[in-house]
């Protein structure tokens, strides 16, 4: 059964930065290219950045409004995948969800983790 | 970077109701279009891929259709557990984009 778990959320002030992590188990995570996706309190889905595998270099992609402040990697030894977030502002408090499409047909997400980026 | 643009933003309809949800890209994306069912606190549910491909496990009532710039979701017969909120996805290029969302309302 494919499972992903984030952690590391919580409150942290504007300006500071946080790690987030997703754990995967249940499928070849070192084959598969890795999404976060977030969304903001009542609003709507944003998603945020990819992480190819290495084959392809573990080459990154990022939304403009995250680029340069955020830095997504992995550790395929440890099944995980990380969001580092920096110089955060009070917009990027959101739920924040690791996500992985496995084949054409099976899309899986974790259950999120809250980050609150507050003074 | 491509827009896509969904309507209605709410909807209000009553079990056994045919429902439609428009998804519009600002330029063509084929068919790389996923759409998305979320419930309140709940991770979204991915009903349909490749614009029309229905998910595995998914109610066949569900059915997506269009392709280049224009995407429709379809629900043919409302039930009471499919009052969620819907999005569409389009992975053809970076950044990938969401639609604004549609909240389906019991009437």
């Amino acid at each position: 059964e494919v499972q992903l778990v984030e952690s590391g959320g919580g409150l942290v002030q504007p300006g500071g930065s946080l790690r987030l992590s997703c754990a995967a188990s249940g499928f070849t995570f070192s084959d598969h290219y890795m999404d976060w996706v977030r969304q903001a309190p009542g609003k709507g889905l944003e998603w945020v950045g990819r992480t190819r595998n290495r084959a392809a270099g573990y080459s990154t992609e990022y939304a403009a409004s995250v680029k340069g402040r955020f830095s997504i990697s992995r550790d395929d030894s440890k099944n995980s995948l990380y969001l580092q977030m920096s110089s955060l502002k009070t917009e990027d408090t959101a739920v924040y969800y690791c996500c992985v499409k496995i084949g054409l047909t099976n899309d899986y997400w974790g259950q999120g983790t809250l980050v609150t980026v507050s003074s | 970077d491509i827009q896509m643009t969904q309507s209605p933003p709410s909807l209000s309809a009553s079990v056994g109701d045919r429902v439609t949800i428009t998804c519009r890209a600002s330029q063509g994306i084929r068919n790389d279009l996923g759409w998305y069912q979320q419930k309140p606190g709940k991770a979204p549910k991915r009903l349909i891929y490749a614009a029309s491909s229905l998910q595995s496990g998914v109610p066949s009532r569900f059915s997506g259709s269009g392709s280049g710039t224009e995407f429709a979701l379809t629900i043919s017969s409302l039930q009471p557990e499919d009052f969620a909120t819907y999005y569409c996805l389009q992975h053809n290029s970076y950044p990938y984009t969401f639609g604004q969302g549609t909240k389906l309302e019991t009437k």
